[in-house]
């Protein structure tokens, strides 16, 4: 089990401020993601990423960035908050959980979130 | 491209029945892992099982069972004797090879969820 922190938990901010979303993971596993969760409860994935500086777009497109200079830390930022990014924010990690580069066997542990208000 | 369908998107229950959530799944990787977790009001997702594919054996934890059927393409979720604690959104996914990774990563392809509120 992972144990992985986000912080702030509840973010309100006026639009056009920069926000940056932390994500901290201490187990020291290679893969952190970033999803998008609006208020139908789907899930979307905004970003990735497979180790120190390797950053993917994940399937939604995001106006977001993320980096990746250290292993546990993930954070992703926002350079002019509007109205339409009023989500909850899930980070999670993950390691690859069996032998061999075929194995799937990935298991994503999720922090508690960050649940963002831009008014 | 992979799908996971999650047809119910509310259940409400009394407490005590049993409840049954349905997870179907569509892949063309011969190999893959089937995941269910829960989201309590609280907000964080929490693990709660992974299933590979060449494991149909069903398992059971505690009140909590899970049925998978490849034949089907289904992985059904169970809880018995629901408890009011149960209340939560739960989500099925399913891993698949990340573009362009050669099939060395993988992320998750997540159902819509479905929401079970257990009453008392």
């Amino acid at each position: 089990e992972a144990d992985i922190y986000q912080t702030p938990r509840y973010l309100v901010i006026g639009t056009g401020k920069k926000i940056t979303l932390e994500c901290s993971q201490t187990m020291g596993h290679d893969k952190m993601y970033w999803y998008q969760q609006d208020p139908g409860m789907e899930l979307h994935l905004i970003h990735y990423s497979y180790g120190v500086n390797s950053t993917e777009k994940g399937d939604l497109s995001s106006e977001s960035t993320v980096s990746r200079i250290r292993t546990e830390h993930f954070p992703l930022t926002l350079e002019s908050a509007r109205p339409s990014h009023t989500s909850q924010y899930l980070c999670a990690s993950s390691e690859r959980g069996g032998s061999g580069s075929m194995d799937p066997q990935e298991t994503q542990y999720f922090g508690p979130g960050t649940r963002l208000l831009v008014l | 491209a992979q799908k996971v369908t999650q047809a119910q998107t509310e259940i409400s229950v009394v407490e005590k029945e049993d409840v049954t959530l349905d997870c179907v799944y569509e892949t063309r990787d011969t190999t893959y892992y089937l995941f269910w977790y829960k989201q309590p009001p609280s907000g964080e997702l929490v693990f709660l099982i992974r299933r590979n594919s060449f494991d149909e054996q069903n398992e059971i934890s505690g009140r909590y069972s899970w049925n998978f059927q490849k034949s089907t393409s289904s992985f059904n979720f169970t809880i018995t004797a629901s408890q009011v604690v149960d209340s939560a959104v739960y989500f099925c996914a399913l891993s698949e090879a990340a573009p362009n990774s050669g099939g060395s990563n993988y992320k998750l392809t997540f159902g819509k969820g479905t929401l079970l509120t257990v009453n008392p």
